[in-house]
């Protein structure tokens, strides 16, 4: 059973561009969570989706930054008009459908703003 | 609201000595509590969680953790240190609902010396 799978696992684009951040949640997840990690800091929540739902974005910023999980494929966190500011590392989580108390990391995508 | 604090960004020990990371948390439900670990330009992964059950909890690669409710900790420990626990270490909660908001602490680095 493959893991979370995230790509890309680097990405780095000059100020002003859209990043684009896919998370693939492990077979028979349901739920996705994203959270950001800054330089020599902790993880910081984000958003928790389920298929074709936001459920809770409140550690989301409220301009540039939106996500999205459809019926089909994978999770996309996605950014416009980056700052270096968003240079930072991108994990994806995901749990099972039940309420569980389990989430299972990706490898993360780091994202180099120029 | 939750929070957890992390005691030493940085703790350095000897290969054989005992570990011991500390995690104090704050919360106004029965927390779930979470240890995972990074290393260099990975994901996070589980080693640990205590989810009101027995409240001392075993997890992989000999480490175990102690609930503490009049302390407010879940202190992270192992008998004896191997070079390869090097790593990054987070304490994290969640409240104890269906809803698995993760809330991290800033996490410590373990240094293992020979």
């Amino acid at each position: 059973n493959a893991g979370v799978m995230q790509n890309p696992r680097h990405l780095v684009r000059r100020r002003g561009q859209e990043a684009r951040l896919r998370c693939s949640p492990m077979k028979g997840h349901s739920h996705v969570y994203w959270y950001r990690q800054l330089p020599e800091e902790g993880l910081k929540f984000m958003v928790y989706l389920q298929k074709e739902n936001i459920i809770d974005e409140s550690g989301m910023p409220k301009e540039r930054f939106s996500a999205e999980f459809p019926k089909e494929g994978p999770s996309i966190l996605r950014i416009q008009q980056v700052v270096r500011g968003d240079s930072a590392a991108y994990f994806c989580a995901s749990s099972p459908p039940a309420a569980s108390e389990t989430q299972y990391f990706g490898p993360g995508t780091r994202l180099l703003v120029l | 609201a939750q929070s957890v604090t992390q005691l030493g960004s940085h703790v350095s020990v000897s290969e054989g000595a005992l570990v011991l990371l500390r995690c104090n948390y704050s919360s106004s439900v029965p927390p779930y509590l979470f240890w995972y670990v990074q290393y260099p330009n990975q994901g996070l992964q589980l080693l640990l969680k205590y989810t009101s059950a027995a409240t001392l909890v075993k997890g992989i690669n000999d480490f175990e953790a102690e609930f503490k409710k009049s302390e407010t900790s879940f202190h992270l420990t192992k008998p004896s240190a191997h070079m390869s626990d090097a790593a990054e270490y987070f304490c994290a909660v969640s409240m104890n609902t269906g809803f698995q908001k993760l809330v991290f602490g800033t996490g410590t680095r373990l240094l293992v010396s020979p």
